[in-house]
């Protein structure tokens, strides 16, 4: 039971244009989502969050929007650079344990 | 200087054998976690622990067991080793069991599991 689906497993963007990364979740319960970004042979690591009463939230490049009627929610990476390269989690949590999705890896072609 | 760190980072074992993994942080955070990443890639929780008390089990095997002698500590032994326990498994911390407002997990880079 896949409670936060990230559908697409990789993303292939130019450098300099926009990557767009979705995820949707089914439980109403989730009320903070945080997407975090994992280098191979790393750990994941934070990269931005939003909370439910907010439907954005942005950090430099990094935008997160969120539509709560969609249970849905995107990650917006403006300019995109190779450097961004990596895998893209989606987490939820609606109370202190995070549920994961399954990850986007996001490709920034020179 | 490493905020959550795993030992050891590589870790091949025969069936049946029983191990441990470590996990220490630096961080001063009360909650701990390990998190399992299976074949397919999901993150899944198996354990997590607060002030030394375990709050979450998630459906393990009996033969996985944390161990937490400190806040800064949780260690996972896992016994009788078996194929399917091969997977990356993580560690990682919080601040409270509240994730509202605060940037989440701090991870340790995992340590990756084989069972030949």
């Amino acid at each position: 039971d896949q409670q936060v689906k990230q559908n697409s497993p990789s993303l292939s963007v130019q450098e300099g244009r926009i990557s767009i990364l979705n995820c949707d979740y089914t439980n109403s319960m989730f009320d903070y989502f945080l997407w975090y970004k994992k280098y191979p042979a790393e750990g994941p690591t934070f990269l931005i969050s939003i909370s439910s009463i907010k439907d954005k939230n942005e950090d430099g490049r990094f935008t997160v929007f969120l539509n709560k009627s969609a249970k849905h929610l995107s990650l917006h990476i403006v300019p995109s650079q190779p450097g961004d390269s990596a895998v893209y989690f989606c987490a939820a949590t609606g109370s202190y344990q995070l549920t994961f999705g399954k990850g986007t890896k996001l490709s920034v072609i020179p | 200087d490493t905020a959550v760190s795993q030992t050891p980072k590589y870790l091949v074992t025969q069936m049946g054998n029983d191990k441990s993994i470590k996990c220490e942080q630096n961080l001063g955070h009360d909650t701990m976690y390990w998190y399992k990443q299976d074949s397919k890639k999901f993150l899944k929780i198996m354990f997590s622990y607060n002030n030394k008390e375990l709050i979450i089990n998630e459906t393990v095997p009996n033969r996985f067991s944390p161990k937490s002698p400190d806040k800064a500590h949780l260690n996972l032994h896992i016994n009788s080793l078996e194929l399917g326990d091969s997977a990356v498994y993580f560690c990682a911390s919080s601040q409270g069991l509240g994730l509202t407002g605060t940037y989440g997990y701090t991870f340790g880079s995992g340590t990756r599991l084989t069972v030949v």
